[in-house]
């Protein structure tokens, strides 16, 4: 079955800790997709991130930095000296191909509280 | 540049209603996705419309129906509505009729009584 799997419910750290997101996805498929995005108090998800299953380079972006190991299907993300406007809901997602068709699955999703 | 909008931006029905709801993608998008978000859950992927074709659906009953006009703008119709089907969905607008780069609207909030 394909599954995305947020083990974290909710973190609480102060401004400036570094936090990671952890996403442990599973998958029978070789070409698949994963995606991170952010979801604020107003509801609107945010694009943050995509990385394909054949392109396992990690990537920093300012503050964000994403860490993709096929070997232990984790796709995890880092947060650098994180900040009050990083406080929201953050889902990993996969895309996976079924039947012909690619299907979009979510994780349940970590709720980020930055404290000031 | 016009992201994706929804309306309305909230509604409350009554179980065995029928309800529609909105969706204009972003300038330039041809593809529309609709999600499901019951409160505390990620998003549950509906169906997505391109070329104003049903391309993909999820896991959902055919009570959840909808449609993709000329201009790109969609409607979701849930008939039958029952008290699960309160939630939060989300619009999203691609193109190419791929989930690549997927820009997503505020939502409609439904609550059925």
């Amino acid at each position: 079955a394909q599954k995305v799997t947020q083990a974290q419910t909710e973190i609480s750290v102060v401004e400036k800790e570094d936090v990671t997101l952890d996403c442990v996805y599973e998958t029978r498929d070789t070409t698949y997709y994963l995606f991170w995005y952010k979801q604020p108090p107003s509801g609107e998800l945010v694009f943050l991130i995509r990385r394909n299953s054949f392109d396992e380079q990690n990537e920093i972006s300012g503050r964000y930095s994403w860490n993709f190991q096929k070997s232990t299907s984790s796709f995890n993300f880092t947060i650098t000296a994180s900040q009050v406007v990083d406080s929201a809901v953050y889902f990993c997602a996969l895309i996976y191909l079924s039947g012909g068709s690619y299907i979009p699955t979510f994780g349940r999703g970590t709720s980020l509280i930055v404290h000031p | 540049d016009a992201g994706v909008t929804q309306s309305p931006t909230h509604l409350i029905k009554t179980r065995g209603q029928q309800v529609t709801l909105r969706c204009s993608p972003k300038s330039g998008h041809d593809t529309v996705s609709w999600y499901q978000q019951a409160l505390g859950q990620g998003p549950q992927f509906i169906f997505q419309y391109y070329e104003e074709e049903e391309r993909q659906r999820g896991n959902f009953p055919d009570r959840f129906s909808g449609h993709q006009f000329p201009n790109y703008s969609s409607e979701l119709n849930v008939n039958a509505l029952l008290l699960g089907d309160s939630a939060l969905y989300l619009c999203a607008s691609s193109l190419g009729g791929d989930f690549y780069e997927q820009y997503f609207g505020p939502g409609t909030r439904l609550t059925v009584t």
